[in-house]
């Protein structure tokens, strides 16, 4: 079967730095996504990944290993408005994209 | 209007209701997505149309009916649902090209309750 794992919690301190794990088992591999969902809200675009290496997008950045099946998303300098849900998804070899349920990301003043 | 909006945002219904939820997408994209979200688990994919055409997932009830009546519209008839069926309901959308991104657009969800 086809699985995405990720800590269901977190929590983080204003203006630290967290990081968000994410293991997967697909049928293939064409992509990794982070979406952020606030509560109430759409989930947005945050990242994609389809080599390995390290993404930059300002304070937020995404990490990918296709041979660990790992991803990680960092966030730096971390401010109240990044406490949201973070998903990953992994676009499988039918091009459908499997998600993990998501990380619950609290930040503490 | 811009991005993917979808209503109602809330929607209450007992069991031997028919409603619709409408999704409309100002994007230009060439498919859509129906998304089940339930507290603390995946998104589930229900149903997806890409070029005006289903692609069905065939674990979804049939309870559910998907209708895409065009590129920039798309609906979820319910009827006979059931309490365990209380969800947020997602749409998205995106332009699916050979090899490209892919990024799939969201609307805020249909916050729904069956009673």
């Amino acid at each position: 079967g086809q699985n995405i794992d990720q800590p269901t919690e977190m929590t983080a301190t204003e203006g630290a730095i967290v990081q968000i794990n994410c293991t997967y088992q697909t049928s293939g591999f064409n992509g990794l996504f982070w979406y952020q969902q606030h509560a109430g809200e759409a989930p947005t675009f945050l990242s994609y990944n389809v080599l390995d290496g390290l993404e930059e997008k300002g304070r937020f950045s995404s990490f990918l290993s296709r041979s660990k099946g790992y991803s990680y998303l960092l966030l730096k300098e971390l401010q109240m408005k990044d406490s949201a849900s973070y998903l990953c998804a992994v676009k499988d070899s039918n091009y459908q994209l499997i998600w993990g349920a998501g990380t619950k990301l609290i930040i503490k003043p | 209007e811009t991005g993917v909006t979808q209503t109602p945002r809330h929607l209450v219904m007992g069991m031997t209701n028919k409603k619709s939820l409408k999704c409309e997408q100002h994007l230009g994209h060439n498919a859509m997505y129906w998304y089940k979200q339930s507290a603390k688990k995946p998104l589930e994919l229900m149903f997806v149309y890409s070029l005006e055409e289903r692609v069905e997932n065939n674990s979804v009830p049939s309870r559910f009916s998907p209708e895409c009546p065009n590129s920039s519209h798309l609906f979820l008839h319910l009827h006979t649902l059931q309490p365990e069926d209380s969800a947020l309901y997602l749409c998205a959308s995106s332009q699916d090209i050979p090899g490209g991104l892919n990024e799939q657009f969201f609307g805020p969800g249909t916050r729904l309750t069956v009673l």
